[in-house]
């Protein structure tokens, strides 16, 4: 299986709401990411998990707190949005670090449209 | 902080015409990568150079690197509509990061009849 799975693939949600974006990996990899990007922009990285582990984090605010139930699974929640985070969540995973001696050839999921009304 | 310029930014081609995008990084890697994204869709990977003077071929697509000029090409041969979609390179290893990619900013290739 080498394909990075992401759910819901569209969500509208209220400020006030929570909601949780999935991904999966069954490639055996155990670095996993979370990016957004808006329209006509690059992917910003978000987080990093590495060996279940967070890594990274790029500052992001706190209304968007990651999870990693297990080397497979990645998740994102999210509470009290704003309108300006509305844009394309990719999850990512790649198999190790550069530190290990690999690369980290990044394969994307399909995404997330997020749209915070 | 590691920059990833690309140029150019919006390239518009016919087809069978021959074109090269240009990718310059700031600080010294070993590995660029080239992805494509289609619109609305999500992003493919390319190709992976891994040193100096790789070179790697796909179809109408060839990307190479040279970590000493700090620059990558991905040149398109006899350009079809379907290769039309923004290309990005990508950098790794900025400050010793393990596992971050800075992203140039992406070239949006329109192939016309």
């Amino acid at each position: 299986d080498t394909e990075v799975t992401q759910t819901p693939k569209h969500l509208v949600m209220g400020m006030t709401n929570k909601k949780s974006l999935k991904c999966e990996q069954h490639m055996g990899h155990r670095a996993m990411y979370w990016y957004k990007q808006k329209a006509k922009k690059p992917p910003e990285l978000m987080f990093v998990y590495s060996y279940e582990k967070l890594s990274i984090n790029e500052s992001v605010p706190s209304r968007f707190s990651p999870e990693c139930p297990n080397s497979s699974l990645l998740n994102l929640h999210l509470h009290a949005l704003q309108p300006e985070d509305s844009a394309l969540y990719l999850c990512a995973s790649s198999q190790e670090g550069v530190l290990a001696g690999g690369t980290i050839e990044q394969f994307f999921g399909p995404g997330t449209r997020l749209t915070v009304l | 902080e590691l920059k990833v310029e690309q140029n150019p930014l919006f390239l518009s081609m016919q087809e069978g015409k021959n074109y090269t995008i240009y990718c310059n990084y700031s600080t010294t890697s070993d590995r660029l990568y080239w992805y494509r994204q289609d619109p609305g869709k999500s992003l493919e990977s390319l190709f992976v150079l891994l040193s100096n003077g790789a070179v790697k071929q796909e179809g109408r697509l060839m990307a190479s690197l040279d970590t000493k000029a700090r620059l990558s090409t991905l040149h398109i041969t006899a350009a079809v509509h379907d290769l039309s979609a923004t290309y990005f390179c990508a950098v790794d290893g900025s400050g010793g990061s393990n596992y971050k990619l800075t992203f140039g900013k992406g070239t949006l290739l329109t192939v016309n009849p």
